[in-house]
């Protein structure tokens, strides 16, 4: 299975732009890069995915490597409640129907 | 819409008890999940369903067993609990496959074996 690759941990501060990497570096044609984020004690809720463009929603935006190699999530403006455990996460299919969560980036928020 | 919910929300069992656990989605989904979590580690996939009265294998399948006999139902069944299965449970039901639909999780049921 391809794997990623997250820091363990971030801090931003609140109001600013943070842009959370993740490596991806045997990711196959046909993977897409998705990212779920899990709030403490919640169950993870879907943030954003793609394939090879950029991607914007009204949560974040998805930069993707031109060799997809990599990709970032931005998040534009946080705040507060977007501290939480980010996951990047290559959706495979090999006939199983899996999302591979990681252990992700615990993005703190600092007033 | 209440999403996807799960019952219980929390339990304590004695090494041997079976129990099952029910997740249940209102938003017509064909696809449904079980995962488990546990400190320190990311979400594992337990079994799967892609639509009623289908269930597959996922990732630690061992211990459990699941049955969709209703769309919007997904039974996690523990027959004999281990203190290795003490965790937190998650649901999560989607409406295309993946890699397209983008899944909704529940609350989550902690359980403890003791």
């Amino acid at each position: 299975d391809a794997k990623t690759t997250q820091p363990n941990s971030m801090e931003s501060n609140e109001e600013e732009p943070v842009h959370l990497p993740c490596n991806h570096s045997t990711i196959s044609g046909t993977d897409y890069i998705h990212w779920y984020r899990q709030l403490p004690s919640q169950g993870p809720e879907y943030v954003i995915h793609g394939l090879t463009s950029n991607v914007n929603n009204r949560m974040a935006s998805l930069a993707i490597a031109e060799d997809r190699k990599s990709s970032t999530l931005i998040l534009h403006r946080a705040t507060l409640r977007d501290a939480a455990v980010y996951y990047c996460i290559l959706s495979v299919y090999f006939g199983n129907e899996k999302l591979t969560f990681g252990t992700g980036t615990r993005l703190t928020i600092i007033p | 819409n209440a999403g996807v919910t799960q019952t219980p929300k929390f339990r304590v069992l004695k090494t041997g008890q079976s129990m099952t656990l029910l997740c249940a989605q209102d938003m017509n989904h064909e696809y449904m999940y079980w995962y488990r979590q546990d400190p320190g580690m990311g979400l594992r996939l337990i079994h799967y369903s892609v639509g009623e009265g289908t269930t597959a294998k996922g990732e630690v399948p061992d211990g459990y067993n699941v049955s969709r006999l209703k769309k919007q139902n997904f039974l996690l069944g523990l027959e004999s609990a281990a203190p290795s299965q003490t965790s937190v449970y998650f649901c999560a039901s989607s409406y295309e496959r993946e890699p397209m639909g983008a899944q909704y999780f529940g609350p989550g049921t902690r359980l403890l074996v003791l």
